[in-house]
């Protein structure tokens, strides 16, 4: 069965820090990774995937994350935060191969940058 | 071009009725899921379709939820006799293809609250 581990319910990080969100997955072959946006009253929106490859992933708003198989983890980070990034973010995993197709999400951190 | 959309936006119904929720994918996708989004919580997985292959309905948690879909268009998800533990966000995505390197588009949801 595969998994999702959010750690951190919530972060806080001053305007123009770095910022870390977390995840770690768990799966029984390969994984495809993925992290996702939602903010107030909207739907997720797509960041950006790990399929295979370089293990550091850049994405849209100036987001990249780096996949580690052997910690097993896929942390969302970004150089210089926003007051615009504040929002909840997801991570999600699925297996590669003939598994479950639908993706699997951890419960989600939020993200506060205060200006 | 449009994303997914999903109808009603919210929804108030009392305990024991029925409902429906419609979603409609971004034309081209074959794949479509829904999620269920308990309030402060991570998507959970309910069903998916992906063109006439019999749909994946692993995440459906009692027989009262159902979801059909007409070819590669429109889906419903009905659920029947609602309960006071059905309310949440009702989230359907499509993607191109159910390969795991496919990202999902989602809707913005159906709010459900059963009374």
């Amino acid at each position: 069965a595969q998994s999702v581990a959010q750690p951190e319910d919530q972060v806080n990080v001053a305007e123009g820090n770095p910022l870390t969100v977390k995840c770690t997955y768990s799966v029984s072959g390969n994984p495809y990774l993925f992290w996702y946006v939602q903010y107030p009253n909207r739907g997720l929106q797509f960041l950006l995937k790990y399929i295979t490859g370089d293990n550091l992933v850049k994405g849209s708003y100036g987001f990249e994350a780096e996949f580690n198989k052997s910690q097993t983890s896929f942390h969302l980070k970004k150089p210089s935060a926003l007051v615009s990034d504040s929002a909840l973010y997801f991570c999600a995993v699925r297996e590669t191969g003939a598994g479950r197709r639908a993706l699997t999400f951890g419960s989600g951190t939020r993200l506060q940058v205060q200006p | 071009g449009a994303g997914v959309s999903q109808s009603p936006s919210n929804k108030v119904t009392e305990k024991g009725k029925d409902v429906e929720l419609r979603c409609d994918p971004i034309s081209g996708h074959t794949a479509l899921y829904w999620y269920r989004q308990r309030l402060g919580q991570g998507l959970e997985f309910l069903i998916y379709f992906q063109g006439n292959s019999a749909p994946d309905k692993s995440g459906l948690p009692s027989d009262r939820f159902s979801a059909e879909r007409t070819g590669e268009s429109v889906s419903t998800l009905t659920i029947q006799r609602t309960q006071q533990e059905d309310s949440a966000v009702y989230l359907c995505a499509s993607s191109l293809g159910t390969g795991g390197s496919y990202e999902q588009y989602f809707g913005p949801g159906t709010r459900l609250t059963v009374t």
